[in-house]
């Protein structure tokens, strides 16, 4: 297996653009994850999904962000208006028997 | 609130000699526990886990350690070799796949 698959890895944009990430967890994984990596906080996770249902989002920082699971195998994690504080990494993951394998991450520059 | 923590941003440790990483946490529903390491530009990678029933568990180097009664878990490595160094996240579980993690601790191991 690939792994879980990240998309773009590099994201440059500018204030007020839409931005959106994508992800695709490894096969057979039901479980779902967007954290957002920054120095004060570490791994934030920002939304929970299983068997493609949004279960936790209660770390989503606002409602700039939103994110979607349309299928098991594809994800995205958007944000309208994007802002210079939301440039950090974003990581998708997805879990098996309670353990995360983690995609390699979208560094997201918002400038 | 950050309900899981990691006192120590960073820990330099001889080559050949013990490290020993640092985790704390507050919600005593928790129920399992795991270490992921950390190189730049990459995903955290699953290292060793532990469930609430055991205080220790061993794999090859590692080592974590649980005391529930003080809501503490360590991690181990020995002997620490160069390719140790890294920034290490502690999480932890409870009833589902969700894990919350610590802020992390950046080892740097010295040859």
């Amino acid at each position: 297996d690939a792994g879980v698959i990240q998309s773009p890895r590099h994201e440059v944009t500018e204030m007020g653009q839409e931005v959106t990430l994508r992800c695709k967890p490894i096969s057979g994984h039901n479980s779902l994850f967007w954290y957002r990596q920054t120095m004060m906080r570490g791994l934030e996770l920002l939304i929970y999904f299983n068997n493609n249902v949004p279960i936790d989002d209660s770390g989503m920082p606002e409602d700039r962000f939103s994110a979607k699971m349309p299928n098991a195998s594809f994800s995205t994690l958007k944000i309208q208006p994007s802002e210079p504080r939301d440039s950090a990494v974003y990581f998708c993951a997805s879990s098996f028997q309670r353990k995360a394998f983690f995609g390699q991450g979208t560094r997201l520059t918002v400038v | 609130d950050q309900q899981v923590k990691q006192n120590s941003p960073s820990l330099s440790v001889q080559e050949g000699r013990i490290s020993i990483l640092n985790c704390d946490y507050t919600n005593s529903m928790f129920d399992y526990f795991l270490w992921y390491k950390k190189y730049p530009a990459e995903g955290p990678t699953f290292l060793i886990s532990i469930s609430s029933i055991k205080d220790k568990n061993e794999d090859g180097r590692f080592t974590v350690f649980l005391n529930k009664s003080a809501k503490h878990l360590s991690l181990h490595i020995v002997p620490s070799q160069p390719g140790d160094s890294a920034v290490y996240f502690c999480a932890a579980a409870f009833g589902n796949e969700k894990l919350t993690f610590g802020t992390g601790t950046r080892l740097t191991i010295i040859p």
